[in-house]
């Protein structure tokens, strides 16, 4: 069964810093991968996606991902954060050649926590 | 304004009362889907509907209960909550399938006494 793991917890980081999320995948055929961001007391919003073609992913607010299929891994990326990008980061998984394209497996979640 | 609206948003009940959350959405979205939130567990998937009367287990199934008899709805029953169903709820609806964007609703915090 396809898995996630998110490699980090917790990140704290200072404004202006550069920050990578981590996200490994267990392997598979075919993929689709994603990053969403839950802003405190809200619900989740789509930062990026990787479905096909280019391997690196250019998102909302600034952030970007590759996705790297020898070592089954997605990282999230952004050169320079603000204050705004506190949140918690989740990434996800859909394994749509073994699985159905209605399934998505999200990892544990990582908690950006970005000071002035 | 698009939207994924969930009722109620807070709810507290007992051991065996059987309860229903509904989710609607005005997109005219093919795709929904239910997902749980624990601390230190990310979401979780329980359900999901590529269509109208066509539901799918997703990854935590066990005491839930889903219908969808029309597009915008997609009702979570639980027919006897326990207490490790406490948790905060996320209904989702997205054009087609998970490779669309998919558009969460505000949640609802569940306490089963």
């Amino acid at each position: 069964a396809q898995s996630v793991t998110q490699l980090d917890s917790q990140v704290p980081v200072f404004e202006e810093a550069p920050v990578e999320l981590r996200c490994n995948y267990s392997s598979s055929v075919s993929v689709y991968l994603f990053w969403y961001v839950q802003y405190p007391n809200q619900g989740l919003q789509l930062l990026l996606k990787y479905l096909s073609g280019s391997t690196l992913v250019k998102g909302i607010n600034g952030f970007e991902a590759e996705f790297n299929k020898s070592q089954t891994s997605f990282h999230l990326r952004k050169p320079s954060v603000h204050i705004s990008d506190t949140a918690e980061y989740f990434c996800a998984v859909s394994d749509f050649y073994g699985g159905s394209q209605g399934n998505l497996i999200f990892g544990k979640g990582t908690k950006l926590s970005v000071k002035p | 304004e698009a939207q994924v609206t969930q009722n109620p948003r807070y709810l507290i009940t007992v051991t065996g009362k059987k309860l229903t959350v509904t989710c609607s959405q005005n997109m005219n979205h093919e795709y929904m889907s239910w997902y749980r939130q624990d601390p230190g567990l990310g979401l979780r998937q329980i359900y999901y509907s590529m269509n109208v009367e066509v539901t799918d287990k997703g990854d935590v199934p066990e005491g839930y209960k889903v219908s969808r008899k029309e597009k915008r709805n997609f009702p979570l029953i639980l027919e006897s909550p326990s207490p490790n169903q406490t948790s905060l709820y996320f209904c989702a609806s997205s054009y087609s399938g998970v490779r669309d964007e998919q558009f969460f609703g505000p949640g609802t915090r569940l306490t089963v006494l």
